[in-house]
């Protein structure tokens, strides 16, 4: 069975560094054309892509979070995280772990999220 | 950045009615590499299409997915239900991969 699972702090304080882990099962991330994305949502509204990973360790980050972004992965727990810097109250939201099986590519499966407020 | 606009924002409908979303980009999507989710209260996202057209597995055949280059269409044939959520569609052609807006589909 393949899942994710995204663990973090549930509050972080405005300008504090926010790491999230993503923990995954039933697949590899060293296989070829593996992925694994960061994704999030703020309370009501869309969507956005955040960064990824991929089996080659080859990593792509948002236009324009990419200055305060780090994807990594550690291959052999099975995990990726993500740290963003200089959290702010704009950043509160939804954070999702989503694979990709073929590259940089749809999104098959994804986690259930973990929602990060920012406040003092 | 391809910019996805999905329209309308929101649509009324009753079971068993048919369903129409719309998403056009900004830029020509290459290869249809576009995807639609399923969003319901709650929940993560769920695949139901991927390159435009090739329903995701276990997804029944009311949703089916049309278009090319610019403008791309997500059919739902008859509504259930379970069906009434929000629909995002996603292009992963160029980097980087980006989202529309989303567009709910209400029970009227």
């Amino acid at each position: 069975q393949v899942t994710l699972r995204e663990s973090g702090p549930a509050l972080v304080k405005p300008t504090q560094t926010l790491t999230l882990t993503c923990t995954f099962s039933g697949f590899s991330l060293s296989t070829s054309g593996m992925c694994v994305s960061w994704i999030r949502q703020s309370p009501g509204k869309a969507l956005e892509w955040l960064a990824l990973i991929d089996w080659d360790d080859d990593k792509y980050y948002s236009t324009s979070l990419k200055t305060r972004l780090t994807i990594s992965k550690d291959t052999s727990k099975n995990q990726v995280v993500l740290t963003m810097t200089n959290m702010d109250p704009v950043d509160t939201a939804t954070y999702y772990c989503a694979r990709s099986p073929v590259g940089l590519g749809y999104f098959d499966l994804w986690g259930r999220g973990t929602l990060v407020t920012v406040s003092s | 950045e391809i910019v996805l606009t999905q329209s309308p924002g929101t649509l009324s409908l009753s079971p068993g009615e048919r369903a129409t979303l719309s998403c056009r980009a900004s830029q020509s999507v290459s290869s249809s590499y576009l995807a639609w989710y399923q969003q319901k209260p709650g929940q993560a996202p769920s695949l139901l299409i991927y390159g435009a057209s090739s329903r995701a597995t276990g997804i029944p055949d009311r949703f089916s997915g049309s278009g090319s280059g610019t403008d791309f269409t997500l059919t739902i044939s008859r509504l259930e239900p379970e069906d009434f959520a929000v629909y995002y569609c996603q292009q992963y052609g160029s980097s980087p991969q980006t989202f529309g807006q989303g567009t709910k589909v209400e029970i009227k």
